[in-house]
């Protein structure tokens, strides 16, 4: 068990719709970063927040927005929800918002399972 | 091309047997590397963190970084059938950007 837990672990949804996928991170974390992983791609980075303010930003979709909540915990909101969505969606946290030579700990959650039919 | 690049396999070895898996990058200025294990799906697991150059070594894994060819390595001595997963090396290729390869299939047969 990583200590960083998605809701929900499976999903499924209808075209246009929009979804909310939760995460909490490891006690202690200040970042979280959001991943998705479709079968034809590997993981790719969405987001990262660090203690509640966006510090990076990928090939996340207008149609995607993620918060940082003051108690930590992160949503990603996938709305006008299309096929090409359906995905394992990934939550990591880490203490830190950036690489230390001391070692960086990103621990990902069991991740939720998105199936838009 | 790709900032990380890494040969999707599927590989496969008998019990025992020294695996090597390898990826590429595109920028000698990344000096943060990771390796993940991912078993079916599942959340990715985090198996070795190498800073700059150099080999780090935990257990029957160890990773190796080459900075003059931008190369990285994750060897795994005396395989098991339990090492049978997708590994994925991952680098911090912008600030905090954590950027994967697509993953190497290992299967490891008794």
């Amino acid at each position: 068990d990583s200590g960083v837990t998605q809701t929900p672990k499976h999903l499924i949804t209808a075209t246009g719709q929009r979804v909310t996928l939760r995460c909490s991170p490891r006690s202690g974390d200040l970042s979280v970063y959001w991943y998705q992983q479709s079968l034809d791609q590997g993981l790719q980075f969405l987001i990262q927040y660090y203690n509640g303010e966006e510090r990076a930003k990928g090939n996340i979709l207008e149609r995607f927005s993620a918060q940082q909540f003051p108690d930590l915990h992160s949503e990603l909101n996938l709305s006008s929800l299309e096929l090409g969505d359906s995905a394992l969606y990934f939550c990591a946290s880490s203490p830190s918002g950036t690489p230390k030579s001391s070692g960086n700990t990103i621990y990902f959650g069991e991740g939720s399972w998105l199936t838009v039919v | 091309q790709k900032e990380v690049e890494q040969d999707p396999g599927p590989l496969s070895v008998p019990e025992g047997a020294i695996v090597s898996l390898n990826c590429t990058y595109s920028n000698s200025a990344f000096q943060y590397f990771m390796w993940y294990r991912q078993y079916s799906r599942k959340g990715p697991e985090l198996l070795m963190y190498t800073y700059s150059s150099g080999n780090k070594e935990d257990g029957r894994f160890t990773a190796q970084v080459d900075k003059s060819s931008k190369y990285i390595s994750l060897f795994i001595r005396d395989s098991q059938p339990s090492d049978s997963a997708t590994y994925l090396c991952a680098i911090f290729t912008s600030g905090s950007r954590l950027t994967f390869g697509e993953g190497t299939q290992l299967t490891v047969n008794p």
